[in-house]
């Protein structure tokens, strides 16, 4: 399998459970990234990875929680989600870290009950 | 405050013709910028670039345009295709910062 593939691609959850977004990136890319994408609005950078060390996060809540074991997998845990947190996640590679071309995977669709 | 904006939500073309989507930006130590195209259902895939000591960059029917005094970029397809209608994004960077500024998207649609 090539490219950057996201599981699950669709989720439903309420807003007392904890569940996890996966992300596999299989082109060989050092720095991964988490993105929120709501309707209407531009994507919004949540968390970045660069060889495995968290670089940046934006302010995200802690309900939020990523995890990158390695340079090719990147996890998002998720607790005790509100409704206005359902919206696409996106996960995203790059080669090198900063301002380098990012590869998407499809997404999750997730919705908060 | 948004720093890359699209101003057009949508925008309608029929097959064959010139396709132009704009994108305007605020920050003025943005030097990289990006154009992405988003199908239903798919992540974001790249499409084209553009760096700031240029003014044009062209692959095949896409070209992008940068106006660095305007602050503007624009994305010019010819022909237009109906496999063109996707959602479009354009994205910004400074050589000094750490991350990609998206626009909201302008869904373009290339009618037969």
């Amino acid at each position: 399998e090539t490219g950057v593939t996201q599981t699950p691609r669709h989720l439903v959850m309420g807003m007392t459970n904890k569940k996890s977004l996966k992300c596999e990136q299989h082109l060989g890319h050092n720095a991964m990234y988490w993105y929120k994408q709501s309707a209407k609005k531009p994507l919004e950078l949540m968390f970045v990875y660069n060889f495995k060390e968290q670089t940046e996060n934006n302010s995200v809540p802690s309900r939020f929680s990523p995890e990158c074991p390695n340079s090719s997998h990147l996890f998002l845990h998720l607790h005790t989600l509100q409704p206005e947190d359902s919206a696409l996640y996106l996960c995203a590679s790059s080669l090198q870290f900063r301002a380098d071309t990012q590869y998407f995977g499809p997404g999750t669709r997730l919705t908060v009950l | 405050d948004q720093q890359v904006k699209q101003n057009s939500p949508s925008l309608s073309v029929q097959e064959g013709r010139i396709s132009i989507l704009n994108c305007d930006y605020t920050n003025s130590m943005f030097d990289y910028f990006l154009w992405y195209k988003k199908y239903p259902a798919e992540g974001p895939t790249f499409l084209i670039s553009i760096s700031s000591i240029k003014d044009k960059n062209e692959d095949g029917r896409f070209t992008v345009f940068l106006n660095k005094s305007a602050k503007h970029l624009s994305l010019h397809i010819v022909p237009s295709q109906p496999g063109d209608s996707a959602v479009y994004f354009c994205a910004a960077s400074a050589d000094t910062g750490n991350q990609f500024y998206f626009g909201t998207g302008t869904s373009l649609t290339v009618i037969p």
